[in-house]
C-alpha cells in the first residue's frame, strides 16, 4: 500500500524556517517524480514545487522562488521541503504527492501557520 | 502564471449530470494533453479522479469522465449522488515546467 506521511510542520514567526519531511513507503520512491502542494485555509489547491527521480532537476513555483527548496533522499525514503524566510501567506496545508502530473497518491498534509 | 477558470459552484439532483469547465491558455490545457482533476471532501486530501484528459485510475466510478477541447478542459458526473458533494479542481503542466491548478468548483448535490 502507498503511503505518504508528512512531519514537520507547525507555528513559525514571520522571516523563520521550517523543514517538512515526507516519508514514503509501498513503491519504489526512487523511480518517481514527487510534488508539493499546498492550499491556504479556505483556499483552492496551489503548486508549490516537483523534483525528479534522481534529485538532479528541481522546480518552484515563483511564490516560493530563491525561498523554498525540494530535495530528496532516495535510500531514506523521503522527500523535503526547506521553507525560508516564511511570510503569513505562506499559511497551508502542505501536501506530500507522487507523480508530476497524475498526482495519483497525496499524503495526509502537513500544517504550517507563520504568524506572530 | 495565473489559475485556471473553473466556475466557483455547480448544482444538480440526484440522478443527473453536470459538467465542470476549465479554460486555461495555449500554454497549459491548450499545449499538453496532461489535464487532471480532483476530488477533495472537507477536511480531506485530494483523490485522483482523471489523468491524463481521459483516463481513470482503477478504483474511480466510470461515472467521471474527462474531455478537453481547445484551451478548456470539462469534468462530467453523470448520475449524481450524495457523497459526489465536493470541491473539483482542475490541473494542467504548462510550458514553463510547472503545474497550475483551476480556483476549484464547490458541487451541490440539491
Amino acid at each position: 500500500e502507498v503511503q505518504l506521511v508528512e512531519s514537520g510542520g507547525g507555528l513559525v514567526q514571520p522571516g523563520g524556517s521550517l523543514r517538512l519531511s515526507c516519508a514514503a513507503s509501498g513503491f519504489t520512491f526512487s523511480s518517481y517524480v514527487m510534488t508539493w502542494v499546498r492550499q491556504a485555509p479556505g483556499k483552492g489547491l496551489e503548486w508549490v514545487s516537483f523534483i525528479s527521480p534522481d534529485g538532479d532537476k528541481r522546480y518552484h513555483a515563483d511564490s516560493v522562488k530563491g525561498r523554498f527548496t525540494i530535495s530528496r533522499d532516495n535510500p531514506k525514503n523521503t522527500l523535503y521541503l526547506e521553507m525560508n524566510s516564511l511570510r503569513g501567506e505562506d499559511t497551508a496545508v502542505y501536501y506530500c504527492v507522487r507523480g508530476k502530473v497524475q498526482l495519483d497518491y497525496w499524503g495526509q498534509g502537513a500544517l504550517v501557520t507563520v504568524s506572530s | 502564471q495565473s489559475a485556471l477558470t473553473q466556475p466557483a459552484s455547480v448544482s444538480g439532483s440526484p440522478g443527473q449530470s453536470i459538467t465542470i469547465s476549465c479554460t486555461g491558455s495555449i500554454s497549459d490545457i491548450g499545449a499538453y494533453n496532461f489535464v487532471s482533476w480532483f476530488q477533495q471532501h472537507p477536511g480531506k486530501a485530494p483523490k485522483l479522479l482523471i489523468s491524463d484528459v481521459r483516463n481513470r485510475p482503477s478504483g474511480v466510478s466510470n461515472r467521471f469522465s474527462g474531455s478537453k477541447s481547445g484551451n478548456t478542459a470539462s469534468l462530467t458526473i453523470s448520475g449524481l449522488q450524495s457523497e459526489d458533494e465536493a470541491d473539483y479542481y482542475c490541473c494542467s503542466y504548462t510550458s514553463i515546467n510547472a503545474l497550475v491548478f483551476g480556483g476549484g468548483t464547490k458541487l451541490t448535490v440539491l
